[in-house]
């Protein structure tokens, strides 16, 4: 059982706009809520995180809305850039416990 | 900057061989993981150690043991290589035992099992 659900599974956006990659996740108990971002060939990387107990949190063109009720995060990245091409991981944990989503592939077209 | 490397970036082993893949994180980081990517799947915690040898299975742990001696070093086992194990396996480490803390990864290491 997906305990992250992630979508869309892929995403194609022009130069400038706005990508939106959505999550939900059911156990309430989780505590933690990043984002990581991977380029091909390369691991994984930080790209922002958001806890609990705020709705929302901005670094640069990156920001992440969490609804606690609906149990819902979302990524928003803003005047999307062609390096931003990457797949994207959500991803919740709690105490000795960690999922990540299933990946949205992102293409930014010039 | 922490710097994890994994032995391999890529691997050809054979139904029934026995596999090791390991990592080394520079940081005198607390944990490790090990995790596998698959397409449609994501990542998948198969174990992590929040000290040397220590051990805590993830979500799929099953045909897969490891092996943490030294603090910077994390080893996957493969004890039966099998077909259904074929994948991109990546090692993360972070600081301490902070499910909070952010979650370095290395490049990854490609496994074909045939």
């Amino acid at each position: 059982q997906q305990q992250v659900k992630q979508s869309p599974q892929s995403l194609i956006v022009q130069k400038g706009g706005i990508s939106i990659i959505n999550c939900a996740y059911e156990n309430t108990a989780f505590d933690y809520f990043p984002w990581y971002q991977q380029f091909p060939g390369k691991g994984p990387a930080l790209l922002i995180a958001i806890r609990p107990d705020v709705s929302e949190k901005k670094e640069g063109r990156f920001t992440i809305s969490f609804n606690k009720s609906a149990k819902q995060f979302s990524l928003h990245i803003m005047d999307s850039q062609p390096g931003d091409s990457a797949t994207y991981f959500c991803a919740a944990s709690r105490v000795n416990q960690f999922y990540f989503g299933t990946g949205t592939s992102l293409t930014v077209i010039p | 900057d922490v710097k994890v490397t994994q032995s391999s970036r890529y691997l050809v082993k054979r139904t029934g061989e026995k596999v090791f893949l390991e990592c080394v994180q520079d940081m005198d980081h607390e944990n490790m993981f090990w995790y596998r990517q698959d397409p449609g799947l994501g990542l998948r915690l198969i174990y992590f150690s929040y000290d040397v040898k220590m051990k805590e299975k993830g979500d799929i742990p099953e045909g897969y043991s490891v092996s943490r001696e030294k603090k910077e070093r994390f080893s996957l086992i493969l004890e039966s290589a099998s077909t259904n194990q074929t994948s991109m396996y990546l090692c993360a480490s972070s600081r301490n035992r902070d499910h909070r803390e952010t979650q370095y990864f290395g490049p990854g290491t490609r496994l074909l099992v045939l």
